[in-house]
């Protein structure tokens, strides 16, 4: 079964909106990463946010976790069509890191 | 740095035969690990390698089989191959243990016709 589930499946922004995307897990876990990828390519890191932290900031990225909620979200800001992507939400614990299943993004010129 | 390397790009395979994938991982890094990608599945975890050691494995049928050498190169092998292998195959790689930032190669492109 799948740790992190991404939540919308789908998201269309027009480009300089903020994209918000969330992640639910099951289990306890030691961190949570956020990953893009492009199309039919590897996956890029983008963050990682420790169990014990509640925010963490990369550029225009912000991400949030909810321990007690077992929930993350990523936020960009002021998106650009280069955040064309799919993003992935990966929940690491016990040295196992279980993917979702992604959220696709598209930006609208 | 070079980053993580992965061959074949691309390959076609015809059922019933069997496959071997390539991972050069960054250099220092010990830790290789392997996912299978499809669109209705998702990423999905097939086993990592740490110390020429398989340490975790996924939920996959023996036909999925790996090694790690001592120069932390890692191959996976597909037997019997069926047709619902068809799949985007990634490795990543870390420095130690999965646990911290994975580090993706561009994968490999396998259809099996």
């Amino acid at each position: 079964s799948q740790q992190g589930e991404e939540d919308p499946q789908a998201l269309s922004i027009q480009e300089g909106e903020n994209a918000t995307m969330n992640c639910s897990y099951k289990t306890s876990i030691n961190n949570l990463q956020w990953y893009r990828q492009n199309s039919g390519r590897g996956l890029v890191h983008l963050i990682l946010i420790r169990s014990n932290e509640r925010e963490k900031h990369s550029g225009r990225l912000r991400v949030t976790l909810d321990t007690s909620k077992k929930s993350s979200s990523l936020l960009i800001t002021a998106s650009r069509a280069a955040d064309t992507a799919s993003y992935f939400c990966a929940a690491n614990r016990d040295d196992k890191i279980i993917f979702g299943k992604g959220t696709r993004l598209h930006i609208l010129p | 740095k070079a980053g993580v390397t992965q061959t074949p790009r691309y390959l076609i395979k015809t059922r019933g035969q069997q496959v071997t994938l390539s991972c050069s991982p960054i250099s220092g890094h010990r830790s290789v690990s392997w996912y299978q990608q499809t669109p209705g599945q998702g990423l999905q975890f097939l086993f990592e390698y740490f110390s020429e050691t398989q340490r975790n494995k996924g939920n996959f049928p023996g036909r999925f089989s790996g090694r790690q050498f001592s120069n932390s190169r890692s191959e996976m092998n597909v037997s019997t191959l069926e047709l619902g292998d068809s799949a985007l195959y990634l490795c990543a790689s870390s420095l130690e243990l999965t646990g911290n930032t994975i580090y993706f190669g561009e994968g490999s492109w396998l259809t099996v016709v």
